[in-house]
């Protein structure tokens, strides 16, 4: 059974620093990794969505890696804004249309 | 497009009461899925479809029942509610290997 897993489960910094969310899987056969944000009372909104064949995906401030063959994915988030804060998931599914298996989350809060 | 549109946002249910969460989605996704999301639990996968007339049980699928006659709708039947069903159900939605699309979600309350 894939399980995955979220270091830290919160994280508090200021305003202006880069800083890095972990994700990690006990099953590397996996077909993508998808990061998500979602902000209090709120579903879920991808952020990001990386393909097996990829070794990172960029999007504004945000910069997913991917290994896996270590089971390891990192979210980069450059000079982190108050606008940032939020929970950040990680999810994989095992094939094209399995389900996916979700971490529990990173609570990320950035002070002014 | 809307995306994955979910109704109610909020329901008050009193235990043994039956109900449906409607989820509808306009991008033509074959694959819809439903989720509940408790304190300490994360987000855990009740019943899953990957097309028109195909489902299949999830990880906490008990009490819960769902059909999916048409690509579009994928509606959540509650048959008999009970206290231990109180959360926030998201439904969501993608294409083969493609980003997953989440509605706003449900916030449930059995007393």
């Amino acid at each position: 059974k894939q399980e995955v897993t979220q270091i830290p489960a919160a994280l508090s910094v200021p305003e202006g620093e880069n800083l890095v969310l972990n994700c990690s899987f006990t099953d590397s056969a996996i077909y993508n990794l998808q990061w998500f944000r979602q902000d209090p009372g709120k579903g879920l909104t991808s952020l990001l969505l990386i393909q097996s064949s990829q070794r990172e995906q960029t999007s504004g401030r945000l910069n997913a890696s991917l290994d896996k063959s270590s089971g390891r994915s990192t979210l980069y988030i450059a000079a982190s804004q108050p606008g940032d804060s939020a929970t950040y998931l990680c999810a994989v599914p095992l094939s094209g249309y399995s389900t996916l298996t979700f971490g529990k989350g990173t609570m990320l809060l950035v002070s002014p | 497009n809307a995306g994955v549109t979910q109704t109610p946002k909020f329901q008050v249910l009193k235990t043994g009461q039956s109900m449906t969460l409607q989820c509808a989605q306009d991008m033509n996704h074959e694959y819809m899925s439903w989720y509940r999301q408790d304190p300490g639990m994360g987000l855990r996968l009740i019943h899953y479809s990957v097309g028109a007339g195909i489902t299949d049980q999830g990880e906490v699928p008990n009490g819960y029942n769902v059909s999916r006659s048409t690509t579009e709708d994928f509606p959540l039947r509650l048959l008999s509610a009970a206290p231990s069903q109180t959360s926030v159900y998201f439904c969501a939605s993608r294409a083969a290997n493609e980003k997953l699309f989440f509605g706003s979600g449900t916030q449930l309350s059995v007393l």
